[in-house]
């Protein structure tokens, strides 16, 4: 699976737009883009994935660039809840995969 | 519908103790992975069960064991606790494996675990 690069924090404003990018320039055709959330002494929680178009659900929308290296996850309008750690991992399309996690990027929304 | 269930919620051990951390996983899922979480770090990948075998495996040593029952349901077992061994254990399931299409985990809120 490809090596993700993400900032180690992040501020962001209630009401504004998170934008958290991650750089995964070693993504081969087959890898989709995963986003993960981890707010604080809870369990994982899945955002959204894609592998080259543009993806959005309930939660957030992701942009992947066209050629593949990098992505960003966008929050609409962050809450305070949306005050968590976020991990960006590449992950082979096919199978049962397990998850690598790197540091994450630590977003903090503040009121 | 509930989702990832775990139990206990906390534990404390003794070292040189064993211990049994179990899992439910969501309606409909078959798969169970298993993660260690230390305290400001990401969560590390144990092992994976499926149809009751140990499918992949992490870098951790043989003390770190698992067992996945008929309903889908799972266990870790650590033996020999260390004191390295505190962390917030995580279970994650998953859906059937597709062959392509993605493959998103959902996880239960972990049992932290304590080894004095």
């Amino acid at each position: 699976d490809a090596k993700t690069t993400q900032p180690p924090s992040m501020d962001c404003a209630e009401g504004r737009a998170a934008n958290l990018p991650c750089n995964h320039s070693t993504i081969s055709g087959n890898e989709y883009v995963y986003w993960y959330r981890q707010i604080h002494s809870q369990g994982p929680q899945y955002i959204i994935h894609g592998l080259k178009n543009n993806e959005t659900n309930e939660m957030a929308s992701l942009i992947i660039t066209e050629d593949r290296k990098s992505s960003t996850l966008i929050l609409p309008h962050a809450t305070l809840r949306d005050t968590a750690v976020y991990y960006c991992i590449v992950l082979l399309s096919s199978g049962r995969r397990a998850l690598t996690f790197g540091s994450g990027t630590r977003l903090q929304v503040q009121p | 519908d509930a989702g990832v269930t775990q139990s206990p919620t906390h534990l404390i051990k003794t070292r040189g103790q064993q211990v049994t951390l179990r899992c439910s996983p969501k309606s409909g899922h078959d798969t169970v992975s298993w993660y260690q979480q230390a305290l400001g770090q990401g969560p590390q990948f144990i092992f994976q069960y499926y149809e009751e075998e140990e499918r992949q495996r992490g870098n951790f040593p043989d003390r770190f064991s698992g067992h996945q029952f008929p309903n889908y349901s799972s266990e870790l077992n650590v033996n020999a606790l260390l004191l390295g061994d505190s962390a917030l254990y995580l279970c994650a399931s998953s859906p059937p494996g597709r062959t392509s299409g993605g493959y998103e985990q959902y996880f239960g809120p972990g049992t932290r675990l304590t080894v004095t």
